[in-house]
């Protein structure tokens, strides 16, 4: 079974800073992972996706992403916050044998002025 | 990309009512997902939807309370039958295209 766990609930993060969001995932086959960003009463936004070609994948908003094997980890980053960046951020996992999403838990990102 | 719409956007219901939920896509797709959102939590999935044959649910979601028709390759209902507060949540439907998969907008629904 997958599953996908994102460490924190809440990130604060000041204007300019990095920003730094886990997520660590399980699959018994090569995952699909994605970040998902949703704002304040609005739907889901796809930040990126990796679909198992570059490990380092690029993502909307100057987000980003490294895939990493061994830690089976896809932590999500940017380099520098802005305020509009605030918003719930949503890590998934599918693969090819169960095309539906498996979510984590969310990470609430706030960016202080 | 797809471009997805739900009706109602969102309603507010008495307890032991049903609610369906439409969910349209702009062109044809062999899946389709429902999940639910409880209020500030993650999304989980609740049964997967393909066309000609009975959805399949997960685990905690039965078709009695949830009952989905996929009449064809581009459109599919959610029923939320005899419900509760505890049906409050935000309900989306998504569909897989290329490996991704793009969501609806939402239907809030409230319980009274």
């Amino acid at each position: 079974a997958q599953s996908v766990t994102q460490l924190g609930s809440h990130v604060s993060v000041s204007e300019g800073a990095l920003v730094l969001l886990r997520c660590n995932y399980s699959s018994s086959v090569p995952p699909y992972l994605f970040w998902y960003v949703q704002y304040p009463n609005q739907g889901l936004q796809l930040l990126l996706k990796y679909t198992s070609a570059a490990t380092l994948v690029k993502g909307i908003n100057g987000f980003e992403a490294e895939f990493k094997k061994s830690e089976t980890s896809f932590h999500l980053t940017k380099p520098s916050a802005h305020m509009s960046d605030a918003a719930e951020y949503f890590c998934a996992v599918s693969d090819t044998g169960r095309r539906a999403l498996t979510f984590g838990s969310g990470t609430r990102l706030q960016v202080q002025p | 990309s797809a471009v997805i719409s739900q009706k109602p956007s969102r309603d507010i219901c008495q307890r032991g009512t049903s609610l369906t939920i439409q969910c349209q896509v702009d062109s044809q797709v062999t899946m389709m997902f429902w999940y639910r959102q409880q209020p500030g939590q993650s999304l989980t999935l609740i049964a997967t939807a393909n066309q000609g044959s009975e959805a399949t649910y997960e685990s905690g979601f039965v078709i009695d309370k949830f009952p989905i028709s996929r009449p064809n390759l581009t459109f599919s209902t959610l029923t939320v039958s005899n419900m509760s507060p505890e049906d409050s949540s935000i309900y989306l439907c998504s569909v897989e295209r290329a490996n991704e998969q793009f969501f609806g907008p939402g239907t809030r629904l409230t319980v009274l």
